[in-house]
């Protein structure tokens, strides 16, 4: 099972908005709503930011977004901030025998 | 509070196994899957596989059928993944994670070298 398709790098300046994108397939991305996103800080564990494509956890900023559409799922993050310098991966459940798949990270920079 | 402690780093030689602990409390450890995600230095999230801590069921990545094991402890609350026949590419920091369908909870990683 490959990896979901993230850019590897996108930036921002402060109080911009940014989005990542997570394409996939029809037996991950694409065939079900279990996208997650999450954040990691250099030498930390990740975070999840959003779950079920949509929905975010309790605790975590309104300016965090997540949408689909067809095999491509996206992160938004509005008014960006300095803190939200970090890597980011979207991970899918997938029909295929690997069952949990992740995107190859992207790092976002904000300028 | 919920939380997933890990076991400390380990240095092993090409070849050896490597077993690691993720004790967890704050919640009822067999009502939520325990995953095993493993991140190779400077590399992205990679995916090993889940154990069902009520039932004991498994299910690994394609990639790890051969050479993982995921095992638990219920008396102990604590989820194990052991990983066999060591090489260097094994090198990584292990991460063990709480959850079905996305991870909510997350250890704090354990660092194993692989090194002769």
């Amino acid at each position: 099972q490959s990896a979901l398709t993230q850019p590897a790098s996108v930036s921002g300046s402060p109080g911009q908005s940014i989005t990542i994108s997570c394409t996939g397939t029809s037996s991950d991305v694409g065939g079900h709503n279990y996208v997650s996103w999450y954040r990691q800080y250099p030498g930390k564990a990740p975070k999840l930011m959003i779950y079920d494509v949509t929905k975010r956890p309790s605790g975590v900023s309104n300016r965090f977004f997540g949408s689909k559409s067809g095999n491509t799922a996206s992160l938004t993050i509005s008014g960006l901030q300095a803190e939200d310098e970090a890597d980011y991966y979207c991970s899918s459940y997938t029909s295929g025998s690997t069952s949990r798949v992740f995107g190859g990270g992207t790092k976002l920079t904000v300028l | 509070q919920v939380q997933l402690v890990q076991s400390g780093a380990e240095v092993k030689k090409p070849g050896a196994s490597v077993k690691v602990s993720c004790k967890a409390s704050g919640y009822i450890f067999s009502g939520s899957y325990i995953h095993w995600v493993r991140q190779a230095p400077g590399q992205g999230l990679e995916w090993m596989g889940w154990i069902n801590p009520n039932s004991g069921d498994t299910n690994y990545a394609q990639k790890f059928q051969d050479w993982v094991t995921m095992t638990r402890d219920t008396s102990i609350s604590t989820a194990y993944m052991e990983l066999s026949r060591l090489g260097s590419d094994d090198t990584a920091v292990y991460y063990c994670a709480r959850g079905q369908l996305f991870f909510d909870y997350w250890g704090q990683g354990t660092l194993v070298t692989v090194s002769s």
